[in-house]
């Protein structure tokens, strides 16, 4: 089974900075890697597709990069609604693996 | 619109059983695979169960693999999470969750509310 390792777990931000959370893959999985965000007792929602693709709906600020085992989610002017639990996830192949979360604060 | 209803979840006691529903809305149900994703409280999400668009494949997690069953309905639109010899460590918010397909790389696109799953005696 494909093991997802995101870092950090946890960091701090302020409105306007610019964020990086990282997801490595336990093996090569091209670029079968999705990022969603989740906001406290709410459904997680897709933001990044196939490594880099931005699901429509979410503004640019987003974007996400990589291939192979090692991806990047960055937002970039962090605004205050940004301010959740970030998961990435690999499609490679069942079982389809989730990471154990970023959670981003103010 | 698409949307996604879960219904079924409630308090049950250790090596019952429960249904989960999944009512789907909006979208031709019958051209897309579907998931079942849960989270315990305060943890992350764990993916459990696919089935294809037609129902002729089903994959599981290790941990839910031989307990539950994952199925469909398309003439009702509906999918299912049929769910054995529950453990306390099965308690978590189930959601239903939408698969985009393999031109998009297969993300989960639209997710239900959830509904959670109590494991207690």
């Amino acid at each position: 089974d494909i093991q997802m390792t995101q870092s950090p777990s946890s960091l701090s931000a302020s409105v306007g900075d610019r964020v990086t959370i990282t997801c490595r893959a336990s093996q090569n999985i091209s670029t079968y890697l999705n990022w969603y965000q989740q906001k406290p007792g709410k459904a997680p929602k897709l933001l990044i597709f196939a490594a880099s693709n931005l699901q429509s709906g979410v503004p640019s600020r987003f974007s996400g990069s990589g291939s192979g085992t090692d991806f990047t989610l960055t937002i970039d002017s962090v605004q205050r609604e940004d301010f959740a639990d970030y998961y990435c996830q690999q499609s490679y192949g069942a079982p389809y693996s989730f990471g154990q979360g970023a959670k981003l604060e103010i | 619109q698409v949307q996604l209803v879960e219904s079924g979840g409630g308090v049950v006691q250790p090596g019952r059983s429960l249904r989960l529903s999944c009512a789907a809305s909006g979208f031709t149900f019958s051209t897309y695979g579907m998931h079942w994703v849960r989270q315990a409280p305060g943890k992350a999400l764990e993916w459990v169960a696919l089935i294809w668009y037609d129902g002729s494949n089903q994959y599981y997690a290790d941990s839910v693999k031989g307990r539950f069953s994952i199925s469909r309905d398309n003439s009702k639109n509906t999918l299912y999470l049929q769910m054995n010899s529950l453990r306390a460590e099965d308690t978590a918010v189930y959601y239903c969750a939408r698969d985009l397909g393999y031109k998009y790389g297969h993300p989960f696109d639209y997710w239900g509310q959830g509904t959670l799953v109590t494991v207690s005696s």
